[in-house]
């Protein structure tokens, strides 16, 4: 079982709709998390921290759970330069960060 | 441009030939990584830097690789006698001394082994 995992899709949305994104991992130390976005051929670039009181910037809120060991995104009102790789990231402290292998997002017009 | 810049771009390079490739991180960030990106699959670490010192590798390192951080800012990372499944996109990024701070990574290497 590998140590983050996520729903690798795609998802397949119209412009407008509003979508989510699953992620779990298996270390209960794990202490940070990020949510990083990959287009294609693309680095990653930090979309946003996840805290644990849940957080939100524009049309993106990501949440924590850790009692299920697990973190979410949720994106409202999707644009078409929302389609790209979506990248759950986990921080076991230090150097061991773990990244998810994605999920990929197709919003359609 | 102040991020983290990485060369070359793209490399293709035949079966047992030797490559090399260079980071250069954030000025003041004194943590760097390699990852190793392939098709459909999330970045995996390869190995980690505090200024100079190589810290960790990765298992995924074989002794055909080797990486180095003379002064404690670039980085080289290099691969002798290539073979076809070092094909992959190599990331290199760097990351500031904050307590949960995220990784900055450059745009990559991508290497084909033919």
């Amino acid at each position: 079982r590998k140590e983050v995992e996520q729903d690798p899709g795609p998802f397949n949305v119209p412009e407008g709709a509003t979508v989510a994104f699953n992620c779990t991992y298996s270390n209960s130390a794990s202490q940070s998390f990020f949510w990083y976005r990959q287009d294609c051929r693309k680095e990653p670039k930090l979309l946003m921290s996840v805290y644990s009181s849940g957080n939100e910037d524009g049309r993106f809120t990501a949440q924590l759970n850790r009692a299920s060991q697990y973190i979410s995104l949720l994106i409202r009102d999707s644009k078409l330069s929302d389609s790209a790789t979506y990248l759950c990231v986990v921080n076991r402290g230090g150097f061991k960060t773990i990244f998810g292998a994605g999920t990929r997002l197709f919003v359609k017009a | 441009d102040t991020g983290v810049s990485q060369n070359p771009r793209h490399k293709i390079t035949k079966r047992g030939q030797n490559v090399t490739f260079r980071c250069d991180p954030i000025s003041e960030h004194n943590r760097l990584y390699w990852y190793r990106q392939t098709l459909g699959q999330g970045p995996e670490f390869l190995t980690y830097f505090q200024n100079e010192a190589q810290l960790e590798k990765s298992r995924l390192l074989s002794d055909r690789f080797s990486a180095e951080r003379p002064k404690g800012s670039f980085s080289t990372l290099e691969i002798q006698r290539t073979e076809q499944g070092d094909s992959a996109m190599y990331l290199c990024a760097s990351e500031g001394d904050g307590y949960n701070s995220p990784l900055h990574f450059g745009n990559g290497t991508r290497l084909t082994v033919t």
